[in-house]
């Protein structure tokens, strides 16, 4: 089966442009999640979807970025008025919390959109 | 708070030697611990996990013991090889999120 794919997957914006990154999660996964992956900051958490809402927006770095998720499935990432220390890859994971055991704690990774703003 | 601290790299060995990436946490609770593996070009895989204390994760020849007295995740691995060359993250999962460790750059010479 598919596994998490992001678009696009490199993006090269000027500052102050807006700018949306996709997400499709392995089918039937519920959970979603999306980090960023810097150089001076390493991984950090951004944001959780469960279904379509998001119980946990704590890591999302200031107002100007926003996410969403609808019908349980494909989210997108959005950054307005984006700065240069918003260049990052920006990694998408989903879960399922389905089915027994320790196969619900793993997060499935995407391979990241790079996102360089000049 | 809970934060992961993980040895800082590039750690550079020769093929067939013994590996060790320390990783130790901070975390309330009793969190699942991970290793992620990020092979260049590729995306985050998940290399072993740990769900409680005494547990032992393994996968690919890579062993991890969760020690909750001396909150520590080490990664081992008895014989490396050129292919093993790839960044490992250590992670700790609370409140259904990971939280990384900085990561590891193993590079891996034949």
């Amino acid at each position: 089966g598919a596994g998490v794919s992001q678009s696009p997957s490199n993006k090269v914006t000027e500052k102050g442009k807006d700018v949306e990154l996709r997400c499709d999660p392995i089918s039937g996964h519920t959970a979603l999640y999306w980090y960023r992956q810097s150089l001076g900051q390493g991984l950090e958490f951004l944001i959780y979807f469960q279904g379509n809402s998001a119980p946990d927006k704590s890591g999302l770095p200031s107002d100007r970025f926003s996410a969403e998720r609808t019908g349980g499935s494909v989210s997108t990432l959005t950054i307005q008025r984006t700065q240069q220390e918003d260049s990052a890859v920006y990694l998408c994971a989903s879960r399922s919390i389905l089915g027994p055991g320790l196969a619900l704690h793993e997060q499935y990774f995407g391979p990241g959109t790079r996102l360089t703003v000049t | 708070g809970n934060s992961v601290t993980q040895m800082e790299g590039p750690v550079t060995l020769s093929e067939e030697a013994f590996l060790t990436i320390n990783c130790t946490y901070t975390a309330t609770g009793y969190p699942s611990l991970f290793w992620y593996v990020q092979y260049p070009g590729e995306g985050l895989q998940l290399l072993l996990k740990a769900t409680k204390a005494d547990d032992k994760g393994s996968n690919k020849g890579f062993e991890a013991t969760y020690r909750k007295e001396t909150t520590s995740f080490h990664l081992e691995k008895g014989s490396v090889q050129v292919s093993d060359s790839a960044v490992y993250f250590c992670a700790l999962s609370r409140s259904d999120k990971l939280i990384f460790g900085t990561g590891t750059r193993l590079q891996v010479f034949p």
